[in-house]
């Protein structure tokens, strides 16, 4: 089955300054990356996401970049504010199987710090 | 609407005790899943259903069971709960497009202690 691995498991950041959360996968097939936020006690809520057809995407401040050749993809935030501060996961999805749903493999998160 | 909806939002059971954890959603979603959340270990995916009628299992199914009777609620059971199955629980839902993958959507999550 899919394997995600994300890094770092925490990043401290100043406010205003860029953070980069990398994330590599292991089945060739996956198609569909999602990213969530997660403030602490909430659920996960979905900031963005790219679908293999793409390289790149933004949206404001957050973009995410996909290397379907070296299998890894990346959360950039750009003039980080105190706000961004939450554990954020990556996950993977390949195709369905007979019978099957699409499934979700997530990374182990990332503790995000944002410091005033 | 209210998107996908939890309950009980927190529990304390003793082990041994079975109880029903209860998911709703009302975006009329194909799919649902259960996920358990435990600290450093993201999210781990316990059992989903493709449809009304239908189950199967995830990554960590053991100890759980799980019914789908319509389309809208998906229960997750614990027949003889264990202080390994102390948790965050959580419920996802999206629409069903084969080729390519939809956003879950979460519900606000069950907090369960097994004492």
């Amino acid at each position: 089955g899919e394997n995600v691995e994300q890094h770092p498991s925490t990043l401290s950041v100043q406010e205003g300054d860029s953070a980069v959360i990398k994330c590599t996968y292991s089945d060739s097939a996956s198609n569909y990356f999602p990213w969530y936020k997660q403030e602490l006690g909430k659920r996960p809520q979905l900031i963005i996401d790219i679908r293999s057809n793409v390289g790149e995407k933004k949206d404001q401040r957050i973009a995410v970049t996909l290397n379907k050749t070296a299998k890894h993809f990346s959360l950039h935030i750009t003039e980080t504010q105190p706000e961004d501060s939450a554990v954020y996961f990556c996950a993977a999805s390949p195709p369905i199987s007979s019978g099957s749903a699409r499934q979700l493999t997530f990374g182990s998160g990332t503790q995000l710090t944002v410091l005033p | 609407n209210a998107g996908v909806t939890q309950t009980p939002k927190f529990r304390v059971l003793k082990t041994g005790q079975s109880m029903t954890l209860l998911c709703a959603q009302d975006m009329n979603h194909e799919y649902m899943y259960w996920y358990r959340q435990d600290p450093g270990m993201g999210l781990r995916l316990i059992h989903y259903s493709v449809g009304e009628g239908t189950t199967a299992k995830g990554e960590v199914p053991d100890g759980y069971n799980v019914s789908r009777l319509k389309k809208q609620n998906f229960l997750l059971g614990l027949e003889s709960a264990a202080p390994s199955q102390t948790s965050v629980y959580f419920c996802a839902s999206s629409y069903r497009v084969d080729w390519v993958g939809q956003p879950q959507h979460f519900g606000d999550g069950t907090r369960l202690s097994i004492l």
